[in-house]
Parts: C-alpha cells; sequence; structure tokens
C-alpha cells in the first residue's frame, strides 16, 4: 500500500535546539502536507508542498519535498516549549475533485524548558 | 472564518450502548472526512463525503458505524453497538471541492468501557 514511514518515533530536546524529522514512502506522491497535533486537539495543517524540491517555510518551520517525490523533510529552528506536539506527515491519493490523506504514525516531539 | 466544528469532545459509554458524532465543516467545504485516530497512530479515514454523496467508505466497519450527511452541509457518524476497541479520537475534516488539503476539527474522545 502507499505507506509513510516517519522517523523518528519521538525526540526528546532541549529549548533552542534545531529539530529535524522526515517522511519516505516507496511511493511517488504530487503533495506532501505536514500537520501538528496538540494533545486534546485535532492536527493543524503547518505546510503543504506541491512541487519536487519545493522548500516552503513558515516561521521558524522549513520543509522540503524531496526529488525523488518519496520523501519529504521538516525542520523545526530554535525550538520553545509550545512546539511540544505530535508532526503527522501526510499525503494526498485519489485524483480529480476525491483526494483522501494517508498519514505517518507522527514523531513526538517534547522540548525541555 | 470559523474552522470544522465537533461535537461532543468527551464521550464514555458503556460496550454495546450507541453513540452519536456530530461535525459541521468549513463553510463553502463540499468534501467531509470522518477518520478514526487510535492511541500512537496516524488519522485513518473511515467515510468520505462529497456534497451529500458517500465517495468512499471502504475503511468504515458497516455492521456497526453508519454516517450521513442529509443536506450536504453538517454530518453524523454513529457507532451501534460499540465494542471495547472502538476507543479512539474520531476526526471530522472538510476540503473544498477538488483541494488536497484537509481542514480537521478538535475531534470527540470516545472512551468505551
Amino acid at each position: 500500500g502507499q505507506q509513510l514511514n516517519q522517523s523518528p518515533q519521538s525526540m526528546f530536546i532541549q529549548e533552542g535546539e534545531d529539530v529535524s524529522m522526515n517522511c519516505t514512502s516507496s511511493s511517488i506522491f504530487n503533495t506532501w502536507l505536514w500537520y501538528k497535533q496538540d494533545p486534546g486537539e485535532g492536527p493543524v495543517l503547518l505546510i503543504a508542498l506541491y512541487k519536487a524540491g519545493e522548500l516552503t517555510s513558515n516561521g521558524r518551520l522549513t520543509a522540503q519535498f524531496g526529488i525523488t517525490r518519496k520523501d519529504s523533510f521538516l525542520n523545526i529552528s530554535a525550538s520553545i516549549p509550545s512546539d511540544v506536539g505530535i508532526y503527522f506527515c501526510a499525503a494526498p491519493v485519489g485524483g480529480g475533485s476525491n483526494y483522501k490523506l494517508t498519514f505517518g504514525k507522527g514523531t513526538l516531539l517534547t522540548v525541555n524548558p | 472564518e470559523a474552522g470544522v466544528a465537533q461535537s461532543p469532545r468527551y464521550k464514555i459509554i458503556e460496550k454495546r450502548q450507541s453513540v452519536a458524532f456530530w461535525c459541521n465543516p468549513i463553510s463553502g467545504h463540499a468534501t467531509l472526512y470522518w477518520y478514526q485516530q487510535i492511541l500512537g497512530q496516524g488519522p485513518k479515514l473511515l467515510i468520505q463525503f462529497q456534497n451529500n454523496g458517500v465517495v468512499d467508505d471502504s475503511q468504515l466497519p458497516k455492521d456497526r458505524f453508519s454516517a450521513e450527511r442529509l443536506k450536504g452541509v453538517d454530518s453524523t457518524l454513529k457507532i451501534q453497538p460499540a465494542k471495547l476497541e472502538d476507543s479512539a479520537v474520531y476526526l471530522c475534516a472538510s476540503s473544498a471541492a477538488g483541494a488536497k488539503t484537509q481542514y480537521f476539527g478538535p475531534g470527540t474522545r470516545l472512551l468505551v468501557l
């Protein structure tokens, strides 16, 4: 199937450190999405990537669409305590006017103040 | 712009009871999704609606789960009878027709005892 493999599964870092996580698949995708889920909340869209090689930033977050179209990366610079949460990569599958998302299992980020 | 609304936020029931969840998508979004998220996993699609029609319900356990979106706006998801393994977060998401990005509600946390 179109499985997304996220790594690492979890990270424990000190405030101020930079963070890198990635998502890989054996399938090719045309779009990569990154979501963050806070405890007790639904996922919130952080960044959407639509083109191979694309590098997009949202504040301290930067995401890249891998040139093979089989992977994507998310970096967080100068982490702060509110960065704590689960980060999911997702990719839409389908076509026409109907897409559904397949998700990775998430990377749990803990930031020590 | 108001986000996706869901209620209730929490529900505790005993096995074999029935339960219903409600979702109101972002105004104007034609596509509505229900996901199930088991602890430690990414969301898994249960059913997708385009307006008031079902696009994909291949992962919906139809012997006990049902969903409807009668007027093409809000939607309800029902479980009857509930099993212990139905304990999960039920997320509703919506997207504009043809869009690849989905926006999630806060979810309903269900505990089946």
